[in-house]
């Protein structure tokens, strides 16, 4: 069946430190798309990034990292020189291409709460 | 702009009073979507739509009823609310089938029923 966990609920960290958000996903389609969306205080959903299955290339974009690995199905992401803004919800998501059909549906973590302290 | 609105961003009621969660728009998406957020739970797909006049269940639909009479629009139905429909709603649009589209979110609607 297909699940996303992201075993850590809080994380509090100190500005500058680096913070690692875990994210394991369990699926029966070998193609499907992942997602991370960042939840700042004011609500709204952030996209952040969408790998697919076939592209295992680690991405990095300023200070975010994300490392996909299908040997041990992870999707973790990294922020780097974390600072106060930073705080917020991070999701992860799972979008199977067969077994979830045509029905665009996103599967959520259940969100990992990352407190920057100043 | 491109955008997805939903109104109101919050409200109040009280169990048993209709109320509509209005959603539209402006980038021509066929697929529109509706989830809840509730805490510990994540994010879970309430009902979809893949097209005008084509909607269908997700994996939380009771409770809840959807339209798609126009492409732009995709309002979520609480006929009888009740306690535990107490949430954060996000409508959501694409252009087009499967996953490979990125999803649009609404701004989000807070609603408590009493």
């Amino acid at each position: 069946a297909q699940k996303v966990t992201q075993a850590q609920t809080e994380i509090s960290v100190v500005e500058k430190e680096d913070v690692t958000l875990d994210c394991v996903y369990e699926t029966r389609d070998t193609t499907y798309y992942l997602f991370w969306y960042k939840q700042p205080p004011s609500g709204e959903l952030v996209f952040l990034i969408r790998r697919n299955s076939f592209d295992e290339q680690n991405e990095i974009s300023g200070r975010y990292s994300w490392n996909f690995q299908k040997s041990t199905s992870s999707f973790n992401f990294t922020i780097t020189a974390s600072q106060v803004v930073d705080s917020a919800v991070y999701f992860c998501a799972l979008s199977e291409a067969n077994y979830g059909g045509a029905t665009n549906k996103l599967i959520f973590g259940t969100g990992t709460l990352l407190a920057v302290q100043p | 702009e491109a955008q997805v609105t939903q109104n109101p961003r919050y409200l109040i009621t009280v169990t048993g009073k209709k109320l509509t969660v209005t959603c539209s728009q402006n980038m021509n998406h066929e697929y529109m979507s509706w989830y809840r957020q509730d805490p510990g739970l994540g994010l879970r797909q309430i009902y979809y739509s893949m097209n005008v006049e084509v909607t269908d269940k997700g994996d939380v639909p009771e409770g809840y009823k959807v339209s798609r009479k126009e492409k732009r629009n995709f309002p979520l139905i609480l006929e009888s609310p009740s306690p535990n429909q107490t949430s954060l709603y996000f409508c959501a649009s694409s252009f087009r089938e499967g996953p490979s589209g990125e999803l649009f979110f609404g701004e989000g609607s807070r609603l408590t029923v009493l």
